[in-house]
């Protein structure tokens, strides 16, 4: 079985500055893909950015960064220039696509999520 | 159009009624999931249906009863539920191939039992 491991509850940052989210994750799957979702108080889990596990090379999206270190099994999010509504819970999540048969369909393994603060 | 829609937003229901959740997409997503999500909680998964067929349930109880109608479409029955199933239920979709498989979720519906 998949975990998933977010170390940091809470955290706060400046407004326009930079902030990193860690996850750690335990599996002995050689593919999977790995993203970071945002839920605002607004409840929509959002999806951030995603990582497929045979990439070396790290995902961005804007302002949003990713370090994918396989072998440590850790994938953390930088968060460049924050805004006030990067405020939300972020979660680190896993998938693993299992197929075959009946049970064909992505699983998705969440972390306990960390909530970031952007302070004015 | 990378929308899920879920409906009703909030419900209110005794332990003893009949209501259904809903959830659609048109994005041609072949897999739909149905999430639960605690307060201050990650999201468990509850189902998936995969081509409109069943294909993990993830031993929830029988109270609650997943329908895939068809492809755009994904409902949850509730019946004879309890306070401590109170939560967010969430719904995604996703390609049902394991090429990007993220999973696009809805605002979910609040769910309070009394």
């Amino acid at each position: 079985a998949q975990t998933v491991t977010q170390s940091q509850p809470e955290m706060s940052v400046q407004e326009a500055e930079t902030v990193t989210l860690s996850c750690t994750y335990d599996t002995s799957e050689n593919n999977y893909y790995l993203f970071w979702y945002k839920q605002p108080p607004s409840r929509q889990m959002i999806l951030v950015i995603r990582q497929e596990a045979y990439k070396q090379q790290n995902a961005t999206e804007n302002r949003f960064s990713v370090n994918f270190q396989k072998a440590a099994k850790s994938f953390s999010l930088k968060i460049s220039d924050s805004q006030l509504g990067d405020t939300a819970m972020y979660f680190c999540a896993f998938m693993k696509h299992v197929r075959g048969g009946s049970t064909s369909g992505s699983r998705l393994t969440f972390g306990e999520g960390t909530q970031l603060t952007v302070n004015p | 159009d990378t929308e899920v829609t879920q409906t009703p937003k909030h419900l209110v229901m005794g332990m003893t009624n009949k209501k259904s959740l809903k959830c659609e997409q048109h994005m041609g997503h072949r897999a739909m999931y149905w999430y639960k999500q605690k307060a201050k909680k990650p999201p468990e998964l509850m189902f998936v249906y995969s081509y409109e067929k069943l294909s993990i349930n993830e031993s929830v109880p029988s109270r609650f009863s997943p329908e895939c109608p068809n492809s755009s479409l994904l409902n949850l029955h509730l019946h004879a539920l309890q306070p401590e199933d109170s939560a967010l239920y969430l719904c995604a979709s996703s390609q049902a191939s394991s090429r990007r498989g993220e999973a696009f979720f809805g605002q979910g519906t609040r769910l309070t039992v009394v």
